[in-house]
Order: structure tokens, then sequence, then C-alpha cells
């Protein structure tokens, strides 16, 4: 069965240091990877997707993610980090081989960016 | 402008009673979710439709019903039979459910037990 984990419930940076929220995956088949960002109230948005290809993958706002398929993990990174970055962020995964398509989402990790 | 529109976006219940909550996308798409968000533990899947007419249960259906009548629609009704239905409600949908699709989601509804 698939599964993803954000083994950090939070994560502190600094303003203007650079950010890594970790997420690690199980999958059958080849994943397909996604990161969301959630702001208070508010719905979940897209950030990037990993489906095949070039192992890091830009995406909006400034964010990327590296897919490292021997540590089965798909970190999400930003070179500096921004107060307007403090948000709830997601990792999800699909399984290539999974009948159902679900997608499964990680518990969340809530990143502050300190002044 | 395109997108996935919930409503409402506060309702509170009453003990017993039924609720339905709606969401209306423009995108074309195929496929619609329906997750729950409580604090600490994520998204959770309620329902899904892959096509008009047809849907699947999550992993969390108990206490709660959908249809899919119009591509464009898919409300959830929150039953008397969801003991514990106060959470942040989130409708999703893609174009069609295969598996290096994004997802994209509305706005959220709020729902309280009162």
């Amino acid at each position: 069965a698939q599964s993803v984990a954000q083994p950090e419930d939070q994560v502190n940076v600094a303003e203007g240091n650079p950010l890594t929220v970790k997420c690690t995956y199980s999958v059958s088949g080849n994943p397909y990877l996604f990161w969301y960002v959630q702001y208070p109230n508010r719905g979940l948005q897209f950030l990037l997707k990993y489906i095949t290809g070039d192992n890091l993958v830009k995406g909006s706002y400034g964010f990327e993610a590296e897919f490292n398929k021997s540590q089965t993990s798909f970190h999400l990174k930003k070179p500096s980090a921004l107060v307007s970055d403090s948000a709830l962020y997601f990792c999800a995964v699909r399984d290539s081989v999974n009948r159902d398509d679900k997608i499964i989402f990680g518990k969340g990790t809530r990143l502050h960016i300190l002044p | 402008d395109g997108g996935i529109t919930q409503s409402p976006k506060y309702l509170f219940r009453k003990e017993g009673q039924n609720v339905t909550l709606s969401c209306e996308q423009n995108l074309n798409h195929d496929a619609m979710y329906w997750y729950r968000q409580d604090p600490g533990q994520g998204l959770r899947l309620i329902y899904y439709s892959q096509i008009v007419n047809d849907f699947q249960k999550g992993d969390i259906a108990e206490g709660y019903s959908v249809s899919r009548e119009k591509k464009e629609s898919f409300p959830l009704t929150v039953t008397s039979a969801q003991k514990n239905p106060t959470a942040f409600y989130l409708c999703a949908s893609s174009i069609s459910s295969s598996s290096g699709n994004t997802i994209y989601f509305g706005e959220g509804s709020w729902l309280t037990v009162v």
C-alpha cells in the first residue's frame, strides 16, 4: 500500500535562510509526488509535482523539490525564506500501480518563518 | 474565473440534522473528491467520483452521502449518522483520476455541530 510521511510537525526558519520541509514515501510502483500549501482557513494550493524526468522540480513562489529514489524522499526546498511562506505544507503521493488512483496526503508540516 | 466553488463557507448543524455542502467546478474536470480535514490528521478521503453518475467510497464514507448527476457538481450530505461531523471539508477535482494528474482544491467549508 502507498503511504507518505512528513516527519516534522513544525519547522522554524529565520527569514532569508534556506528552508527544507521533509517528505518520504512508500509505493509499489512508480511514485507521483505532489506538494501543496495551505494558508489559514483556505483550501490547498498546488505548488509542484514530480511525475518523471528531471529529479529537481521547480514550482510556484520559488519553491523546488528534489526527487530521490534511493532514499524515497521528495523534500521541499527554497533558497531564501520569506515571512509570507509561513503556512501548512502537505506532501502527497499516488502509486502508478494503484488501481483506485487514490492520492494519499501526509499529515502536514507547519512552517514558521521568523522575521 | 475558472475554479472550484464550495458553499457555504460556514455551516452549523443541529444534532440529528442532515446538511448538504455544495461543490461546483467549471474546469471541465471528470474527477471530483471530498476530503475531511481535522487538526493533526491531515486530509482523509470521504468519497470520490471518476465520472458522472458514478462514485466510490473513500476511507471514511460512513455517515456521508454524495451524488454526481452533473459533471460540474458533486454535493456532499453529512447525515445524522455521522457522529462527529465538526471539521473542515474540502472539495477537489482533477482532469481525470489518472495517477499523474494534479488535484485542485476549493476554499473549503467549515461545519460545526451546535
